[in-house]
């Protein structure tokens, strides 16, 4: 069974341009959930969607976005980047009635 | 809100030697779960073990085991017998165990540990 897939697995951009990630979850896997990745402060929620519909928010501001498709994959959106906003961003799959996330090799976005 | 604490930001082991990781968290809930992952350098995050909160019984895992201390919100993970390949930032994450009924799961991560085995 394929593992979950992250594209593009880096990407460098300016500020205040937009970035849109991608994540495809493991074959039967419903759950989604987002992280953003940064030394120091380890992995913080971004966001988490079963069937098509966002279940948990983190703490994040509103120009991060996302949204789940009926074949489960999921994109996630930065608007008017910032600098801080450089970091590795995660993606994990679960199976519902599981308790283990699968994780992708993660999308690396630079912020120029 | 429930958080996850990870005082040792950096440790290092001889191989073949054994260290322990200290996790603590904070939470109400009665019933959840307990992870610790795994990132080595430039490769993907793994589960190394989890640990049911309602479980009395350490989790054990090959070489790895924790020592899970409920009234005390600890949750640390021994590594026996250390090698190179066990080289790695460790994360240790809480999820809500009313997370499964819902179909939806919110993990809660510390800010990690990394590991480095010496040869």
């Amino acid at each position: 069974k394929a593992g979950v897939t992250q594209t593009p697995r880096y990407l460098i951009k300016t500020r205040g341009q937009q970035v849109t990630l991608s994540c495809s979850p493991i074959s039967g896997h419903r759950s989604v959930s987002w992280y953003q990745q940064t030394p120091g402060q380890g992995l913080q929620f971004l966001f988490e969607y079963f069937s098509e519909t966002q279940r948990n928010k983190g703490n994040f501001p509103g120009r991060f976005s996302g949204r789940q498709f009926s074949n489960s994959r999921s994109e996630m959106n930065v608007s008017t980047l910032e600098l801080g906003d450089s970091a590795l961003y995660l993606c994990a799959s679960s199976s519902r009635g599981g308790n283990e996330q699968f994780f992708g090799p993660g999308t690396r976005l630079t912020v120029l | 809100a429930q958080t996850v604490t990870q005082s040792q930001p950096e440790m290092s082991v001889q191989e073949a030697e054994t260290v322990t990781l200290s996790c603590t968290y904070d939470t109400s809930e009665n019933n959840y779960y307990l992870f610790w992952y795994k990132q080595p350098p430039s490769r993907q995050m793994i589960l190394v073990i989890r640990q049911e909160a309602y479980k009395q019984q350490n989790a054990t895992e090959n070489r790895f085991s924790v020592n899970f201390q409920k009234a005390a919100k600890s949750f640390s993970l021994k590594i026996s017998d250390s090698q190179l390949g066990d080289t790695a930032m460790y994360f240790c994450a809480f999820m809500k165990h009313s997370g499964l009924a819902s179909g939806t799961y919110k993990y809660i991560f510390g800010t990690g540990t990394r590991l480095k085995v010496l040869a």
